[in-house]
């Protein structure tokens, strides 16, 4: 069975760093592309992050040079360092695997962990 | 404000269908077939209901459908249930530099 589980997530003031973590079971992360999508409240989504299976990373405009994707192959497990946050980045953040074949489309999704960023 | 344009909010009877569009361009759902939908319940994470405009995953109702003309996406939903009240979003590929695009979600609420 596909689980992904988020952690990681709370309060912290602008320009702190969080460092979220993703919990994979059913499968290898390191072998499939994996993503991190947020959600602002009462707002739609937005993706934050890829990594393809190949090691390839790309990040939304916003987040460029303050976020950075990663995983462990040995933990099975994706993360996302996040420094000099803002206000803005304030969402719940999921992990997503993406389909293996184009990484096109979200097909499995963790259940989300909060960041809020406040003074 | 979101790439993909969606209705705010949709809503209809028990036992009726419903159709929630999402418009993009020629950059993104015009060049693609690679459009998907996500179901999202209040405080829930979002689903995969269709993806590939009209493909559906393994045990999502054949309730739903996708389809596409031109650079606008479909999404109906036919014998309208409770069950089906929820958010909707869609999504499409934007080639190599974009990625990925989503709509603004769509509120469906079942009278």
């Amino acid at each position: 069975e596909v689980q992904l589980v988020e952690s990681g997530g709370g309060l912290v003031q602008p320009g702190g760093s969080l460092r979220l973590t993703c919990a994979v079971s059913g499968f290898n992360v390191s072998n499939n592309y994996m993503s991190w999508v947020r959600q602002a409240p009462g707002k739609g989504l937005e993706w934050v992050s890829f990594i393809y299976s190949a090691g390839s990373t790309y990040y939304t405009d916003s987040v460029k040079g303050r976020f950075t994707i990663s995983r462990d192959y040995s933990k099975n497990t994706l993360f996302l360092q996040m420094d000099g946050l803002r206000t803005e980045d304030t969402a719940i953040y999921y992990c997503a695997r993406l389909d293996d074949t184009a990484a096109v489309y979200f097909e499995y999704w963790g259940q989300g962990t909060l960041v809020t960023v406040s003074s | 404000q979101s790439a993909l344009t969606q209705p705010a909010s949709v809503s209809g009877s028990p036992g009726q269908s419903i159709t929630i569009s999402c418009t993009g361009t020629s950059s993104d759902v015009g060049s693609y077939n690679l459009v998907s939908w996500y179901q999202q319940y209040p405080g829930k994470a979002p689903k995969l209901i269709v993806f590939e405009v009209n493909e559906r995953p393994s045990g999502v109702s054949n309730r739903i459908s996708g389809s596409k003309t031109g650079n606008t996406a479909s999404l109906t939903i036919s014998g309208l249930q409770a069950e089906d009240e929820a958010d909707y979003y869609c999504c499409s590929y934007a080639g190599s530099r974009t990625l990925l695009v989503f709509g603004g979600g769509t509120r469906l609420t079942v009278l």
